[in-house]
């Protein structure tokens, strides 16, 4: 079974300028968890998406957005990027609706934003 | 507001010895906890759980532990082995959301 991949790997990009993460969960996961990851901070919750619908939000600000797609597949949006947007943005699929997540989630490598 | 938190951002450890990390949460809802571990450059892993009805998991080397009135638990690795070598995040669950600490850095040593 193939594990959860994100596209791209690396990115740079420059100050005010938006960007598209993209994210295929494993088959047959539906729901898909978006977070960051910067040193110090840990994984920083973004949101989260089952059957297309947010279901849940982290304390971010609206610059960052998402979707997903009849097929589970999901995107994320950072729109006029902020040198404080240099972070690893992490993707993680599951199985079940995650009320009170009982399962554990599945992590994708990750995508490597860079913002000069 | 840090809910979770792993006050040790690395730790170091000889082969063969127990290696333990903590973690510390302050929300009193949480009911599920969990540890991954992290390789660079690949995404976190899970690792082992624990629901907040027990307070002790075991699966092989490790072996999380849940202290619910002094809300902290920890990781035991037993013996620890060069690949434990990793970035160890707890997470809690709660509200439907999924709350990581800061991550501790262990290092074992040959």
């Amino acid at each position: 079974k193939a594990g959860v991949t994100q596209t791209p790997r690396y990115l740079i990009k420059t100050r005010g300028q938006q960007v598209t993460l993209s994210c295929s969960p494993i088959s047959g996961h539906r729901s898909v968890s978006w977070y960051q990851q910067t040193p110090g901070q840990g994984l920083q919750f973004l949101f989260e998406y089952f059957s297309e619908t947010q279901r849940n939000k982290g304390n971010f600000p609206g610059r960052f957005s998402g979707r997903q797609f009849s097929n589970s597949r999901s995107e994320m949006n950072v729109s006029t990027l902020e040198l404080g947007d240099s972070a690893l943005y992490l993707c993680a699929s599951s199985f079940y609706r995650t009320s009170g997540v009982r399962h554990e989630q599945y992590f994708g490598p990750g995508t490597r934003l860079t913002v000069t | 507001d840090q809910q979770v938190k792993q006050n040790s951002p690395s730790l170091s450890v000889q082969e063969g010895r127990i290696s333990i990390l903590n973690c510390d949460y302050t929300n009193s809802m949480f009911d599920y906890f969990l540890w991954y571990k992290k390789y660079p450059a690949e995404g976190p892993t899970f690792l082992i759980s624990i629901s907040s009805i027990k307070d002790k998991n075991e699966d092989g080397r490790f072996t999380v532990f849940l202290n619910k009135s002094a809300k902290h638990l920890s990781l035991h690795i037993v013996p620890s082995q060069p690949g434990d070598s990793a970035v160890y995040f707890c997470a809690a669950s709660g509200a439907q959301k999924l709350v990581f600490g800061q991550g501790t850095r262990l290092t074992i040593n040959p």
